[in-house]
């Protein structure tokens, strides 16, 4: 499976922007970047996903270099309650497909 | 349901006990997911369902550690003779379609205490 590499943590200012990379230099042609986040004592909750065009939903942009070998989540107007520690991961179009998280970004959403 | 759903949220257990976690996925979905998510770390894949096939169970740690999902939709990790190391949050998975271009959603899990 493709690694990720991502900043073990990042402050964001509520309000603003918050843009948070992701590292996948070996990915391969059919393998998806997923997005999810974990607030504590929470299940892992669904961001976005994308294979090579740059996506957008309700909740986030994702955005995918030319290459594939990098990506950014945007989440366009932070607020407090995003303070959670988001995961890129890179999923294998295999048997099980299963999602194989890293240690994640710790995001402190600061008033 | 709407979504996910774990049972029960916690269990305490006596080191030697067996225990059994119930999830029940959204209804429909054909994958289902197991992982064991230790404090302070990111959830370890423990084993997949497609229907009711168990395809991968490659990330059990042990012989103690069985899961089954006989008709295709509720599903049962049990561990028989817990242990100290079994403490962790167990969180269950399942998506509509066996595709990697399908989401996963995710229950609240199920956090185990092995005293």
């Amino acid at each position: 499976d493709a690694k990720t590499t991502q900043p073990t943590s990042m402050d964001c200012a509520e309000g603003r922007a918050a843009n948070l990379p992701c590292n996948h230099s070996t990915i391969s042609g059919n393998e998806y970047v997923y997005w999810y986040r974990q607030i504590h004592s929470q299940g892992p909750q669904y961001i976005i996903h994308g294979l090579k065009n740059n996506e957008t939903n309700e909740m986030a942009s994702l955005i995918i270099t030319e290459d594939r070998k990098s990506s950014t989540l945007i989440l366009p107007h932070a607020t407090l309650r995003d303070t959670a520690v988001y995961y890129c991961i890179v999923r294998v179009w295999a048997a099980g497909n299963k999602l194989t998280f890293g240690g994640g970004t710790r995001v402190l959403v600061k008033p | 349901g709407a979504g996910v759903s774990q049972s029960p949220r916690y269990k305490v257990a006596k080191r030697g006990q067996d225990v059994a976690l119930r999830c029940d996925p959204i209804s429909g979905h054909v994958s289902l997911f197991w992982y064991q998510q230790a404090l302070g770390q990111g959830p370890e894949f423990l084993t997949y369902f497609q229907n009711e096939a168990q395809l991968d169970k490659s990330g059990l740690p042990s012989d103690r550690f069985f899961a089954e999902r006989p008709e295709g939709s509720v599903s049962t990790l049990k561990i028989q003779r817990t242990q100290q190391e079994d403490s962790a949050v167990y969180l269950c998975a399942s998506s509509r379609t066996t595709g990697a271009d399908t989401e996963a959603f995710f229950g609240q899990g199920t956090r185990l205490t092995v005293v």
